[in-house]
């Protein structure tokens, strides 16, 4: 059983550009979730994808927008880069929306804006 | 809306000796508490979760948790530690109905030291 793998680890981007985060979900989870982990906090919940349809937003601007496919993998995409977007994001899945089913973390991606 | 905060940022201690990291949490609806460990350039990886029943919650790594509804705390204890559990400790919290996402603190630093 394969865990939640993320791609690419770690990227640099320029202020003002855009950039595509990837992760490929357990398997046999059909519910993705990303959260952006900022140095010295904790992760933040952006958004929930369940069956190809955005399930659940947390406080984040609209650039930034996500996808499911039908195997169940997603995306993150995140527009208009700034300075603050530097973090850890993280995916995770699970195999129903539930909370209480819980959650496989990926290693995440390191994103600096430079 | 569902708030944790870990009350010590860091905390030091001697190899064997027990260890205790404290949780509290706010909120106004039952809810489901977890803590979770990360590992330097690792995702998160689930210790225990409490869902309902028992307060006690054992879970890996000789880690426990005790839920108290009252004190509205969710405290991790070892009675033991390793060097190896050298690592940034989350609390979550998240409402124990439907697809609510996990709300964490800003985490605790636990350093064990030879």
């Amino acid at each position: 059983e394969t865990g939640v793998t993320q791609s690419p680890t770690h990227l640099i981007k320029t202020r003002g550009q855009q950039v595509t985060l990837r992760c490929s979900s357990q398997s046999g989870h059909n519910t993705v979730s990303w959260y952006q982990q900022a140095l010295g906090q904790g992760p933040q919940f952006i958004f929930q994808y369940y069956r190809e349809e955005e399930n659940g937003r947390g406080n984040f601007p609209p650039r930034f927008s996500g996808l499911q496919f039908p195997n169940y993998s997603s995306e993150l995409n995140v527009n208009a880069l700034e300075l603050d977007d530097s973090a850890l994001y993280l995916c995770a899945s699970s195999p129903r929306t539930a909370t209480n089913y819980g959650y496989t973390f990926g290693s995440g991606t390191r994103l600096t804006v430079v | 809306a569902q708030s944790v905060t870990q009350l010590d940022s860091q905390v030091p201690v001697f190899e064997e000796a027990p260890v205790e990291l404290r949780c509290n949490y706010s909120s106004s609806v039952s809810v489901y508490l977890f803590w979770y460990v990360q590992y330097p350039n690792q995702g998160l990886q689930l210790l225990l979760k409490y869902l309902s029943g028992s307060t006690l919650v054992k879970g890996i790594n000789g880690f426990e948790a005790e839920f108290n509804k009252s004190q509205t705390s969710f405290h991790l204890r070892k009675p033991s530690v390793h060097i190896s559990d050298t690592a940034e400790y989350f609390c979550a919290v998240s409402r124990n109905s439907g697809n609510t996402p996990l709300v964490f603190g800003k985490g605790t630093r636990l350093s064990v030291i030879a």
